[in-house]
């Protein structure tokens, strides 16, 4: 059955970077968009971006820009998700999310990532 | 690309009915009928319950349901269980391969 299984929780310090991975199973890693969405304690769901695994391409929430490099590997079905220049309002769940061929929605969701930036 | 607008919370007796909405502008909830709605259960990963503003995934029931009007999107869940209080949020297409979220709301089953 499709999975996304993602990478465990990483607490980093200010201004060091995170590179979380997100694991695709029982699907055509190619055939299908990865979005990454970061949900802050308490807070609501944030898009980051997302990632076309089959050619590599990218777009980037605007706030992110800069800051923030997705990328995939075919080979293992995996896509990742960097985030540098950390600062403590990063702390967050970080998921990724399969986008369905076709559809506008998010279908399967990763278990989620903590994130934790310390000062 | 500013996170579309809901209300903090919501609350309501088993058995009724309550609407949550979804305002955005007419780059994004208004411009494209790509509005979606989640339910976030405490601790876990977001699930859809609506697609393409009123579609339901196989799996849904039927007391949810949705709609747009002009740049606000809405969910109404009708018959309120108490296995339904959860988090909810709309997010919306906003063009360019860009993708907007609301604040979230919270649903208290009285």
């Amino acid at each position: 059955q499709v999975q996304l299984v993602q990478s465990g929780a990483e607490v980093k310090k200010s201004g060091a970077s995170v590179k979380v991975s997100c694991k695709a199973f029982g699907y055509t890693f190619t055939n299908f968009y990865l979005h990454w969405v970061r949900q802050a304690p308490g807070q609501g769901l944030e898009w980051m971006g997302i990632v076309n695994p089959s050619g590599g391409t990218t777009t980037y929430a605007q706030r992110f820009q800069g800051r923030v490099t997705m990328t995939r590997d075919t080979s293992t079905s995996t896509v990742y998700m960097e985030l540098r220049s950390l600062r403590s309002e990063d702390t967050a769940v970080y998921f990724c999310a399969r986008r369905p061929t076709g559809y506008d929605y998010f279908d399967y969701w990763g278990q989620g990532t903590l994130v934790t930036v310390s000062s | 690309q500013s996170a579309l607008t809901q209300p903090r919370s919501v609350s309501e007796s088993p058995g009724q009915s309550v609407t949550i909405s979804c305002t955005g502008a007419s780059s994004d909830v208004g411009g494209y009928n790509f509005v979606s709605w989640y339910q976030q259960h405490p601790g876990q990963a977001p699930k859809v319950i609506i697609y393409d503003v009123n579609k339901r995934p196989s799996g849904v029931p039927d007391r949810f349901s949705a709609s747009k009007s002009g740049n606000t999107a809405s969910l109404t869940i009708s018959g309120l269980q108490a296995e339904d209080e959860a988090d909810y949020f709309c997010c919306s297409y906003a063009g360019t391969y860009t993708w907007v979220f609301g604040g979230g709301t919270k649903l208290t089953v009285l």
